[in-house]
């Protein structure tokens, strides 16, 4: 069966570190590949968005890198800081339908 | 641009009684999503519309449940009876057309849901 898996355990970090967070799927041929975050008491919030035939796509502070070989995503936040902790999801979409199957998330604690 | 909109933010009800969640989706959005999200099994898509027109409601998780879109900027989802193991938060969650680039959701702030 399909399964996106997120780390279920936080990521403490300190502020100014960089955070690696990981999506790893199986059995899924994804198109397109999306990190979302979500506050508490909140709905998720779209971040990036790279496709299958991108290896990496940035933003700011933000990088994602999608290896279809691995069937793995990173997402790296640079400089992390405390207004960075949340919990970060990944959203899988194959071709035809590219409705976007959900992780379970990982929640990110930037220290200061 | 309000974004997605939900009510209640909050409901407390009473195991059997009759649930209405409300959604106003963005406008121009010709998608629309209901998701249930809890700790056991994180973010789960219950129905998807397109147009108004459901499109694939195999997520909704049994007769219970209903939902419908009666026009391009309201929608709802309805549980009756409702249970204990129903309790969740439901995202309601709009999207434009896949185009080139995949769907990019757009959630509300989710409809807090404890059945007693």
């Amino acid at each position: 069966s399909q399964k996106i898996e997120q780390n279920s355990e936080a990521l403490n970090i300190q502020e100014g570190k960089t955070a690696t967070l990981t999506c790893n799927y199986t059995n899924y041929s994804p198109a397109y590949l999306q990190w979302y975050r979500q506050d508490p008491g909140r709905g998720p919030v779209f971040l990036l968005l790279i496709r299958e035939n991108e290896k990496e796509k940035r933003k700011e502070r933000l990088k994602v890198t999608f290896d279809t070989t691995l069937k793995q995503s990173l997402f790296h936040i640079t400089a992390s800081q405390p207004a960075d902790s949340a919990t970060y999801l990944c959203a899988l979409s194959s071709g035809g339908s590219y409705i976007p199957t959900f992780g379970r998330g990982t929640s990110l604690i930037v220290h200061p | 641009d309000a974004g997605v909109i939900q009510s209640p933010r909050h409901e407390v009800t009473e195991m059997g009684q009759e649930v209405t969640l409300r959604c106003k989706p963005i406008s121009g959005h010709d998608y629309l999503f209901w998701y249930r999200q809890t700790m056991m099994r994180g973010l789960e898509l219950l129905i998807y519309f397109n147009n108004n027109v459901p499109i694939d409601d195999s997520g909704m998780p049994e007769d219970r449940f209903s939902a419908k879109m009666p026009n391009a900027s309201f929608s709802t989802l309805k549980i009756q009876p409702s249970e204990p193991r129903d309790s969740a938060v439901y995202f309601c969650a709009s999207s434009t057309p896949p185009g080139g680039w995949g769907n990019t959701i757009y959630f509300g702030e989710g409809s807090w849901l404890t059945v007693v």
